[in-house]
């Protein structure tokens, strides 16, 4: 019963283009989502956050949209660069419980 | 910047051990989390841990504990270690919502 899903294990992007990662869940309860990034050896690091009242939010780079009514986000990274080549993975919470619930992962190639 | 510490990088034990995995935060954080990845999988929560001496099961409990006696420290046991539990555990800590900060992982192989 996996509540949020990456249905794309593998990512493969040339540098410069646009890397589009997804992500899915199944809990109508879950109001904040969240992205990290994970490299080999390393502990998930926070990149970027949406609130459910929220349809988009931008960093730089790095910009989630979230349809609501498809339970669907997606993280767009423009332009993508080869440092960007890590595992991403999705993570929702609902309201007040602190604890989060990560997808598979998605592994991002960024080619030259 | 906060750091969460892992006791070790790599361990390789064998099938019956009980094993300990360490973790300590340096940041006074209430909130601390055991988590596996595994291929396919993703990560998954094994426990977690709002304050001293509390505990809560996550998602995949079966065949671990927890110990939590000091703020900045979350140990995971092992009671008897079997194949199925090798894994990359992560531990991490937080001071409000969402706020993760991530160990770099301990990779366990139990033989």
């Amino acid at each position: 019963d996996q509540q949020v899903k990456q249905n794309s294990p593998s990512l493969s992007v040339q540098e410069g283009r646009i890397s589009i990662l997804n992500c899915d869940y199944t809990n109508s309860m879950f109001d904040y989502f969240l992205w990290y990034k994970k490299y080999p050896a390393e502990g998930p690091t926070f990149l970027i956050s949406i609130s459910s009242i929220k349809d988009k939010n931008e960093d730089g780079r790095f910009t989630v949209f979230l349809n609501k009514s498809a339970k669907h986000l997606s993280l767009h990274i423009v332009p993508s660069q080869p440092g960007d080549s890590a595992v991403y993975f999705c993570a929702a919470s609902t309201g007040t419980a602190s604890k989060l619930t990560f997808g598979t992962g998605t592994r991002l190639q960024v080619t030259l | 910047d906060v750091k969460v510490t892992q006791s070790s990088r790599y361990l390789v034990k064998r099938t019956g051990e009980k094993v300990f995995l360490e973790c300590v935060q340096d940041m006074d954080h209430e909130n601390m989390f055991w988590y596996r990845q595994d291929p396919g999988l993703g990560l998954r929560l094994i426990y977690f841990s709002y304050d001293v001496k509390m505990k809560e099961k996550g998602d995949i409990p079966e065949g671990y504990s927890v110990s939590r006696e000091k703020k900045e420290r979350f140990s995971l046991i092992l009671e008897s270690a079997s194949t199925n539990q090798t894994s990359m555990y992560l531990c991490a800590s937080s001071l409000v919502l969402y706020g993760y900060t991530f160990g770099s992982g301990t990779r366990l192989t139990v033989v």
